[in-house]
């Protein structure tokens, strides 16, 4: 099936820093990929929408300017937290969807931890 | 939000059947019922879809009652491995940016050796 990597999967970063998250579809190619955020214990929930040569679309309450995403290809996008705070502590998880005859399927990424201090 | 609603957890024992169930009462004629699994700190995995027909795949079953307003996932030999919080979520079927899925919380399944 499709794969989703996800790099890195685990970072560590000071109070302050920025903090790049990459994206790829390996075998297909997305033109439309979906960024979640899920805290300890809770459900994944998405912050944006990022599409390929074109804005992302931030879900309600996404800062924008902190959640900067840049979808440069069909098969990569980045999620940059900027001036991460411990709060942004959180697992990241990016998907994309399946097309034509695989089209009911979502494709996640393995998640990256982020651990801000 | 979610449309749908499902019990926090359960358990079964390893090598039986695990059911699981899942309300959406106001599911629209043209929403399909998706099933999704997430293994601890893992990104989720697809299982299975339906829309009104019973599903079967090499993972799981997919019962949709006549009415379409619950549905259940049965997973016929449970392993230590199924061990994950589940997901069932209704969604039509779109391609691009809106196949973008919600998800509620999900039910914690836990198999015993």
């Amino acid at each position: 099936g499709a794969v989703v990597s996800q790099h890195p999967s685990r970072v560590i970063c000071k109070s302050g820093t920025s903090v790049k998250i990459e994206c790829r579809s390996l075998d297909f190619q997305a033109t439309t990929m979906f960024w979640y955020r899920q805290f300890p214990k809770k459900s994944l929930m998405l912050m944006a929408t990022s599409n390929e040569g074109s804005k992302a679309t931030y879900e309600q309450g996404v800062e924008k300017d902190k959640f900067l995403i840049n979808h440069a290809s069909l098969t990569l996008s980045t999620l940059t937290v900027t001036s991460a705070h411990p709060e942004d502590s959180s697992f990241y998880i990016c998907s994309a969807p399946g097309s034509g005859g695989i089209r009911h399927e979502q494709y996640f990424g393995p998640g990256t931890r982020l651990t801000v201090t | 939000d979610a449309k749908t609603t499902q019990p926090p957890s359960m358990d079964c024992a390893e090598g039986r059947a695990a059911n699981l169930p899942c309300n959406h009462s106001t599911i629209s004629g043209n929403e399909y019922v998706y099933w999704y699994r997430q293994i601890h700190s893992q990104g989720p995995q697809y299982i299975i879809h339906g829309l009104k027909n019973n599903e079967t795949n090499e993972m799981a079953s997919l019962i949709i009652t006549e009415d379409r307003k619950s549905s259940t996932l049965i997973l016929p030999h449970a392993t230590l491995r199924d061990t994950a919080v589940y997901y069932c979520i209704v969604r039509s079927t779109y391609t691009g940016a809106n196949s973008k899925l919600t998800f509620g919380k999900g039910i914690t399944l836990s198999v015993r050796p």
